[in-house]
């Protein structure tokens, strides 16, 4: 079946610092992947996507490369700043609709 | 509205109480999706509409979960009989187009309580 294993958080930086939240998968085909990002009280937003191998999916600062050959796609960002503080959902979505999510990874970024 | 709104955002019921989460799609979203996040995971697909067809219930957990869609708008998850398992997070999400085109606008839930 598809699945999705995320980095356990939580994770705590400092500003400016580099965060990488670890994602890899098990999926047939070729599925879609993302990550959301959801900020206290607030909803899933999608922060960036990739739809076949070696795509990079790019927004705000952060980034992450679609990578077959390993089955990942990590999420970086080079500065992070304080407004980067949520939780993080790596996710897939195969050849239908249905999206598979990680477990999600708290990241709070300390001034 | 701009977004996808979910009502109530808090639900707090007793053991063995039916309830009722309401979501009103972004207008002309032809698809509309409900997940549930536990406490500490990431959301876990229920169920999917296109339009006001139910085409796939196959992530509702038991048959106290029943949702609908009559009008090919606003939809209503229910929970009959709820248990304290069923203390969650419920996210609505719609999407312009059909199946797997288009990109998912969520909702910002409802958490449901169960005492």
């Amino acid at each position: 079946g598809n699945s999705v294993t995320q980095m356990e958080g939580p994770v705590t930086l400092s500003e400016e610092a580099f965060l990488t939240i670890n994602c890899t998968y098990t999926a047939t085909g070729y599925p879609s992947l993302f990550w959301y990002v959801q900020y206290p009280g607030e909803g899933l937003q999608l922060l960036l996507k990739a739809t076949k191998a070696d795509d990079k999916g790019s927004n705000k600062g952060f980034e992450a490369t679609y990578r077959k050959e390993t089955t990942s796609f990590h999420l970086e960002k080079g500065s992070v700043q304080v407004s980067d503080s949520a939780v993080y959902f790596c996710a897939l979505r195969p050849n239908d609709y249905k999206l598979s999510f990680g477990a999600g990874t708290t990241v709070t970024v300390r001034a | 509205g701009a977004g996808v709104s979910q009502s109530p955002r808090y639900k707090v019921a007793k053991r063995g109480q039916d309830v009722a989460l309401r979501c009103d799609p972004i207008s002309g979203h032809v698809s509309l999706f409900w997940y549930q996040q536990a406490l500490g995971q990431g959301p876990e697909f229920l169920t999917y509409f296109q339009n006001e067809a139910q085409l796939d219930k196959s992530g509702l957990p038991s048959d106290r979960f029943f949702a609908e869609r009559p009008e090919g708008s606003v939809s209503t998850l229910k929970i009959q009989r709820t248990q304290q398992e069923d203390s969650a997070v419920y996210l609505c999400a719609s999407s312009l187009g059909q199946g797997q085109r288009g990109g998912y606008t969520f909702g910002s839930g409802t958490r449901l309580t169960v005492v």
